[in-house]
Parts: C-alpha cells; structure tokens; sequence
C-alpha cells in the first residue's frame, strides 16, 4: 500500500524558516518524480515544486521561486521542502503527491494527509 | 494556463446526475485530470487524462473532453460523492481549477 505521510509543520514567524518532509513507504521511491502542492485555509490547491526522480531536475512555481527548496533522500525514501523567508501568505496546508505518467500524461496518482504551515506573528 | 471550473458550487440530491465544467485558456490537448477531496482529507484521483478512470474509482465518474473544455460526470450521486471536485492540467506548469463543491 502506498503511503505518504508528511511531518514538520509548525507556526512561524514571517521571515522564519521551516523544513518539511514526507516519508514514502509502499512503491519505488527512488523510480518517480514527486511534488508539493499546498491549500491555503477554504482555498484551491496550488502546486509548488517539483523534483526528478534521480533529483537532478527541479522546479517551482514563481510564488516561492528563491524562498523554497525542494529536495530527496532517495536511500530514506524521504522528500524534503525547505521553506525559508516565509510570509503570512505561504499559510497552508502542504501536500506531497506522488507523480505517475502514462502515455505522457502526468498526474499525481497518490497524496499524503498535508502538513499545516502557518505564517504568524 | 489557466483553468476555470463551473460551477463553484452545487446543491444536488442522491440519485442526481451532476456535471463539472472545466475551461482551459489554451489548447491542453487530454492533459486534464480530476480529483476529489473530502474536508480535512486529501485529494483523491479520480479521471486521468481527461477520460482514463483510475483503479478503484466507482464507474459512476466519467470525463470528457479535450482541448479547451472539459467535463466531469457522476451519473448517479451516492452519500459518500458529497465533497470538492478540482481539475488540473498538466500541458504545461500544473495548474488547478478553483474547485467545486458539491452539497
């Protein structure tokens, strides 16, 4: 069985910083790509960054380019946000999903329970 | 990309036949997949590829579409489809719809 179970958030003070993390357990972590997406309180969901499976490609979206660092341990099966900078806006619960392909069409096949971040002073 | 679902919100009754719109504001080709989310829970995928069911998902869900409009169908909601339906794309960066939540 698939699992994704994110940890490390907290409240933080703007200009603050803050590591999440997101154990995979139950398929090849090492085989596929993940991302974060995150959901502000009552709002939609909005991706955040993504990582190759060997880690050797990144991308964020502009909202946290320069603040954020996606990153993995693929001999812990373990993948990584490091928030730095934060804002009130960066309040929200963080996903991790995992990425899945077919026929070149990309979509995120499993998700863990979200981790809550809130930006406060 | 841009993506704009309708209706934001919806009140249906069990049994109803419920339609989800989504608008991409460019071509996505069948780069469209939908998910849904319970409060407090996470998102669950539902249709991939504008039409692909995932394993698992009652035959109930269908999609369609392609290039710029989208839709989402439950032919017959059951108790437990009372939740938030988000499109996403995946032509280009992802990006989500705004959701709809069906009451």
């Amino acid at each position: 069985e698939v699992q994704l179970v994110e940890s490390g958030g907290a409240l933080v003070q703007p200009g603050g910083s803050l590591r999440l993390s997101c154990a995979a357990s139950g398929f090849s972590f090492s085989n596929y790509a993940m991302s974060w997406v995150r959901q502000a309180p009552g709002k939609g969901l909005e991706w955040v960054a993504d990582i190759s499976a060997k880690a050797d490609s990144t991308f964020y979206a502009d909202s946290v380019e320069g603040r954020f660092t996606i990153s993995r341990d693929n001999s812990k099966n373990t993948l990584y946000l490091q928030m730095s900078n934060l804002r009130a806006e960066d309040t929200a619960v963080y996903f991790c999903a995992k990425q899945q392909r077919l026929d070149g069409i990309l979509y995120h096949d499993y998700w863990g329970q979200g981790t809550l971040v809130t930006g406060s002073s | 990309i841009q993506m704009t679902q309708s209706p934001s919100s919806l009140s249906a009754s069990l049994g109803d036949r419920v339609t989800i719109t989504c608008r991409a504001s460019q071509n996505i080709d069948n780069y469209l997949n939908w998910y849904q989310q319970k409060p407090g829970k996470a998102p669950k995928l539902l249709i991939f590829a504008a039409s692909s069911l995932q394993s698992g998902v009652p035959s109930r869900f269908s999609g369609s579409g392609s290039g710029t409009y989208f839709t989402l169908t439950i032919s017959s909601l059951q108790p437990e489809d009372f939740a938030a339906y988000f499109c996403q794309q995946s032509y280009g960066t992802w990006t989500f719809g705004q959701g709809t939540k069906v009451e």
